[in-house]
């Protein structure tokens, strides 16, 4: 059973950099969407982005300019750089795997990042 | 971007009770619709993708329909297990958007 587990800062200041890595164990096959996705705290769900198995990308134009995602496929690593934080970036992210077809059916658990000075 | 709105945004329901959760695209979307359930301090769990189709290991009494703008999840009896937040999910067109969500309780 695939399992995601994201790392990553913990509270980080405004105008830096936000980098997130999640570590992908007991997946079989390659054809899959790696995506990074947030939760504002008591808000909904948003899409940050995806890397495709090949290495192409794909992201929400509203976060495009300041958002990077790579995979490693030698350790099934990928991760999420956000840059030039501020407030509004605090949320929940996750890192969850989408299928071929594009439904997302595993997510990691989350991990809180609170942008404050 | 497709926009994803999603009604009522909470309900509140006896056990047993079938519960109805609709969710309306912008423009078509075809059957390129997943149904997420969210449980306080969890992260989401697919529920129902392609509109119609029951993810493995999801209980019988959730069930889908729709197709184009139009769609909806059916909890065919309500169980307390069921108290959550559920989100629908477009993924014909980037940016993948979601529903604004349903938190659904018990009476």
């Amino acid at each position: 059973q695939v399992h995601l587990q994201e790392s990553g800062p913990g509270p980080v200041k405004p105008s830096e950099t936000l980098s997130l890595t999640c570590t992908v164990s007991g997946v079989s096959g390659s054809r899959y969407y790696w995506n990074w996705i947030r939760q504002s705290p008591g808000k909904g769900l948003e899409w940050i982005g995806y890397i495709f198995y090949t290495g192409s990308t794909n992201y929400n134009p509203s976060l495009k300019s300041r958002v990077t995602i790579s995979l490693d496929t030698s350790t099934i690593q990928f991760s999420l750089s956000l840059r030039s934080l501020t407030a509004a970036d605090t949320a929940v992210y996750y890192c969850a795997r989408g299928r071929y077809t594009g439904e997302i059916d595993s997510w990691g658990q989350g991990t809180l990042v609170t942008v404050s000075s | 971007d497709i926009q994803m709105t999603q009604s009522p945004s909470s309900l509140s329901a006896s056990v047993g009770d079938r519960v109805t959760i609709t969710c309306r695209a912008s423009q078509g979307i075809s059957t390129s619709l997943a149904w997420y359930q969210q449980k306080p301090g969890e992260a989401p769990a697919l529920l129902i993708y392609a509109a119609s189709t029951l993810q493995s290991g999801v209980p019988s009494r959730f069930t889908g329909s729709g197709s184009g703008t139009d769609f909806t999840l059916t909890i065919g009896s309500l169980q307390p297990e069921d108290v959550a937040t559920y989100y629908c999910q477009n993924y014909d067109t980037a940016p993948l958007t979601f529903g604004g969500g349903t938190k659904v309780e018990i009476k």
